[in-house]
Parts: C-alpha cells; sequence; structure tokens
C-alpha cells in the first residue's frame, strides 16, 4: 500500500473533464512539489505535470495540476481515447528521504 | 536529443547478481542527477535509487537497501545499478531517468529510458 493515495481507476466519456486525486502527509505532499506521469504498458513513463502546475512543453493544455495541503490533483478536460493510460503522482518524502510514487490510477476512457 | 538506453537485464537465479547500465546522450551527464525506478508486473512504478549528480549523495529504497549501489561513470556518460542478493520480488522493468539539474533532491524525471527486464527466478 502506497503511502500516496490515489484512486485505482477513473473513467470517463470523450470530451468529459476527469480529476485524479493524490492524497499524502505533511512529510512529502505538504513540502515538496508533486509531479504526475503518464504511462502507457510497454513504454517510458511521460512527465505530465511538474512543480505541481507546471506543463512540460509538448504536452497539451488539457491536463492541469494543482495541489492544497497534503493533497494534489491532476484534472484532464476534453477528455480524448489516447488519454487511456496509467497515471501516478510523484513527490519527494522529507522523513524517507526518498521518492514516492502513488500505486498509479488507471484512467479508462469509455 | 537525449536519449538513456538501458541495458543489463535478463533472468537470474535467486541469490545472484546483476549488473545494469544507462548510457546517455545528448545532454550534460556529469550536471544532472541520476535515478533507477522500477515496475514489477502488474504493479506500479517504485522508486529504486538516485544518486547526484557528482556522486556525492546516493539515496535508496527501503526494500533495496544495503543490496543495490548506484553509481555513475561520468567520463562515459553511464549511470550504472549493482543488483545483489537477488530475490523473486526484485523481478521488474528497470528504468533509468534523468533527474533535477545539480544537487537537488526531488520528484522531476523530465526524460526515462525504455527499461530492461530483470527476471529473479530459479
Amino acid at each position: 500500500q502506497s503511502v500516496l493515495t490515489q484512486p485505482p481507476s477513473a473513467s470517463g466519456t470523450p470530451g468529459q473533464r476527469v480529476t485524479i486525486s493524490c492524497s499524502g502527509s505533511s512529510s512529502n505532499i505538504g513540502s515538496n512539489y508533486v509531479y504526475w506521469y503518464q504511462h502507457l504498458p510497454g513504454t517510458a513513463p511521460k512527465l505530465l505535470i511538474y512543480r505541481n502546475n507546471q506543463r512540460p512543453s509538448g504536452v497539451p493544455d488539457r491536463f492541469s495540476g494543482s495541489k492544497s495541503g497534503t493533497s494534489a490533483s491532476l484534472a484532464i478536460s476534453g477528455l480524448r481515447s489516447e488519454d487511456e493510460a496509467d497515471y501516478y503522482c510523484a513527490t519527494w518524502d522529507d522523513s524517507l528521504s526518498g521518492v514516492l510514487f502513488g500505486g498509479g490510477t488507471k484512467l479508462t476512457v469509455l | 536529443q537525449v536519449q538513456l538506453v538501458e541495458s543489463g537485464g535478463g533472468v537470474v537465479q535467486p541469490g545472484r547478481s546483476l549488473r545494469l547500465s544507462c548510457a546517455a546522450s545528448g545532454f550534460t551527464f556529469s550536471t544532472y542527477g541520476m535515478y533507477w525506478v522500477r515496475q514489477a508486473p502488474g504493479k506500479g512504478l517504485e522508486w529504486v535509487a538516485l544518486i547526484w549528480y557528482d556522486g556525492t549523495y546516493k539515496y535508496y529504497a527501503d526494500s533495496v537497501k544495503g543490496r543495490f549501489t548506484i553509481s555513475r561513470d561520468n567520463s562515459k556518460n553511464t549511470l550504472y545499478l549493482q543488483m545483489n542478493s537477488l530475490r523473486a520480488e526484485d523481478t521488474a522493468v528497470y528504468y533509468c531517468a534523468r533527474g533535477p539539474w545539480g544537487g537537488v533532491t526531488d520528484a522531476h524525471f523530465d526524460y526515462w529510458g525504455q527499461g530492461t527486464l530483470v527476471t529473479v527466478s530459479s
């Protein structure tokens, strides 16, 4: 069981907006930046959001991130079939002196 | 362009050792922290280890501490992971990833390799 808690699954229809939550504690999300990764099976994970809410170049503005206290969330608007993937939040944990990943959320586009 | 290419994976018996390599190109390797991340079959991503740009500091997940050693050769632009006393639960795809510039501990991985599969089985 991961210290960062994500829902195991999420779903939506094309064009909808979905959000994925990530809950942590004061030693991780509460005091460090949150990152979001998209992972398609058999491929390298891809950085989607860095420093809580910044998008790398090339990532569509349909993807957005936010953080409040010890929780963070990833929002995907205008859902598309190619968004079907696993999504992970990640952050540094000061108590563990290491990186934490959430358990991952499998997004299904219905 | 930035490229990270892992190698060294394979099938190994429990208790044996294996060394993974990650060849980096397209950026100034000696100025970035480097990480290993793994994914066991049917499981999520798990951070394994990180090393500062100059090798000064190294951090490990509790699950591998004392068994795995991360190192780098900046003259060869190569990252390594020496894995000893391997267990069945170490079976996973191992990815190397580029971390933050300079001496920063963070979860910012902007480039990843394609991964190399390690299978620990008798």
